[in-house]
């Protein structure tokens, strides 16, 4: 079944560097894909749904990318501040099973 | 404003103790989740349910059950807890199946000494 590792597990980085978050996944069917954001102590909330059909996908202070040919779905937070500061999950999807969920990233942004 | 609620938010049981975590819904949503959450591991599914009393075991169901009886309420329990049973747990819900968007609850942090 699909596979999906998320690297790396830590990050450090100063506040306005960018930090880039990858996951690969196994299952070429897999066409929808998710990004999470965890504040500390608190629920995961949605920061980006993409689809198979858009390889670059822009939201508020990040970029997710699609790689299609190498099953790499990226987060990229540009010019990261402070309260960026949280655990980032990828999550994997097709038609037919539950999403499948990265192992997660813990960013800290120091000032 | 759409919500996913969950009680107890904290939790201490001692181990043999039966446990029963709650989830509430306000979307009207079909499909409802429950994960649990240990460190390094992620979020991994438990339990999934499609609607009333549709439910289908998810990856890691052993020591567990589910109910659910009302589609805005979906119950996690644990008959005769164990420490290994020790994490957070989460429920979350989508309007339908596979690619809609799961909206996650607070959180229940549970202990079994």
């Amino acid at each position: 079944g699909e596979q999906v590792e998320q690297r790396p597990p830590h990050l450090s980085v100063r506040e306005g560097d960018s930090a880039f978050i990858t996951c690969t996944y196994t299952d070429p069917n897999s066409y929808y894909f998710f990004w999470y954001k965890q504040e500390p102590g608190a629920s995961l909330q949605l920061l980006m749904k993409v689809f198979s059909s858009t390889e670059i996908n822009e939201g508020q202070g990040f970029t997710v990318l699609l790689n299609k040919k190498d099953k790499r779905l990226s987060l990229n937070l540009t010019a990261a501040h402070p309260g960026d500061s949280a655990a980032y999950f990828c999550a994997v999807g097709q038609g037919g099973r539950a999403l499948i969920f990265g192992t997660g990233t813990t960013v800290s942004v120091s000032p | 404003d759409m919500k996913v609620t969950q009680m107890p938010r904290y939790l201490i049981k001692r181990m043999g103790e039966n446990v029963l975590l709650e989830c509430g819904q306000d979307m009207s949503h079909e499909t409802m989740y429950w994960y649990r959450q240990d460190p390094g591991l992620g979020l991994q599914l438990i339990y999934i349910s499609y609607d009333v009393d549709s439910n289908s075991e998810g990856d890691i169901p052993k020591g567990y059950r589910v109910s659910r009886k009302k589609r805005e309420h979906f119950s996690l329990i644990l008959d005769s807890a164990k420490t290994n049973q020790t994490s957070v747990y989460f429920c979350a819900s989508s309007l339908g199946q596979n690619q809609d968007t799961q909206y996650f609850g607070p959180g229940t942090r549970l202990l079994v000494l």
